[in-house]
C-alpha cells in the first residue's frame, strides 16, 4: 500500500537489551515524526524530522532514545538499555511538506513490551 | 504545558443516531485542530481538521466545531454506524510550537445495534 510502514509490528525484548524499529514513510513525504502511546492514552510526540534533519527531538524521554533518518526517507528510531517503562506502541507519521499545518498521517505502530 | 483534553472517556449511542465528541484544549495560542479515529491496533486516521480562523468545518457525516471563545473543539457524527466504533482523539498545533502534535487522553465511541 501506499500509507506509512511500520516494522516489526510487535516487539518483545527483555530489560537492558537494545531494540530498533523502523518506520517507512509515505513515498515523497518531507515530514516525518515519532510518537509514543501508552495504553490508554493519545500519543506523544518523540522527534520531528525534515528530511535528514532532525529539527526537534524535545520529546525523547532520556538518552537512551536516538532516533535517524540519514537519507531523508526511511527513519529508525533506537532504544538502548530498554527498561519496562519503554513499553508502549512507537508510533511513525509523515506528511508532505516542512512548514505548513497540515495533517500527520500514522502508521500502525509497534508494539514494544519489555520484559 | 498546553494539554488538550476531553470531557467524556466513553461515549455510547445506537445505530443512526448523532454522536456528539468534545475537546477542550488549554492554549489560545493552538492555530489548527485535527481529529483522528484509532481502531483497536491500528494507528491514528486523520478524519478532519479545522484552522482557527474558522468556527466550522463539514465533511463527510462529520462536522467539526471550534469555539476560541471557550476554547472548545467538538466532533459531529452523523447516523452513527457499527464501523464509527473506535477512539477518537483530538490534536493540536500550537503557534510557534513547531509541527508536533499535542493530543488528548481520547474518547472511547461505542455504536449499539
Amino acid at each position: 500500500g501506499a500509507g506509512v510502514s511500520q516494522s516489526p509490528r510487535y516487539k518483545v525484548a527483555k530489560r537492558g537489551q537494545d531494540v530498533a524499529l523502523r518506520c517507512d514513510p509515505i513515498s515523497g513525504h518531507v515530514s516525518l515524526f515519532w510518537y509514543q502511546q501508552a495504553l490508554g492514552q493519545g500519543p506523544e510526540f518523540l522527534t520531528y524530522f525534515q528530511n535528514e534533519a532532525q529539527l526537534d527531538k524535545s520529546g525523547l524521554p532520556s538518552d537512551r532514545f536516538f532516533a535517524e533518518r540519514p537519507e531523508g526517507s526511511v527513519s529508525t528510531l533506537k532504544i538502548q538499555r530498554t527498561q519496562q517503562e519503554d513499553s508502549a506502541v512507537y508510533l511513525c507519521a509523515s506528511s508532505p511538506q516542512g512548514a505548513q499545518r497540515q495533517p500527520q498521517h500514522f502508521g500502525d505502530g509497534t508494539r514494544l513490551s519489555i520484559l | 504545558g498546553e494539554s488538550v483534553g476531553l470531557h467524556l472517556p466513553t461515549l455510547s449511542v445506537q445505530e443512526g443516531d448523532n454522536s456528539i465528541i468534545n475537546c477542550a484544549y488549554s492554549n489560545s495560542a493552538s492555530d489548527y485542530f485535527i481529529w483522528y479515529k484509532q481502531e483497536s491496533g491500528k494507528g491514528p486516521q486523520f478524519i478532519i481538521d479545522i484552522r482557527s480562523n474558522m468556527d466550522k468545518r463539514q465533511g463527510q457525516r462529520v462536522t467539526v466545531l471550534l469555539n476560541k471563545t471557550v476554547k472548545h473543539l467538538s466532533l459531529q457524527i452523523a447516523a452513527t454506524q457499527p464501523g464509527d466504533s473506535a477512539v477518537y482523539f483530538c490534536a493540536d498545533f500550537l503557534t510557534g510550537g513547531g509541527n508536533k502534535l499535542t493530543f488528548g487522553t481520547g474518547t472511547q465511541l461505542k455504536v449499539e445495534l
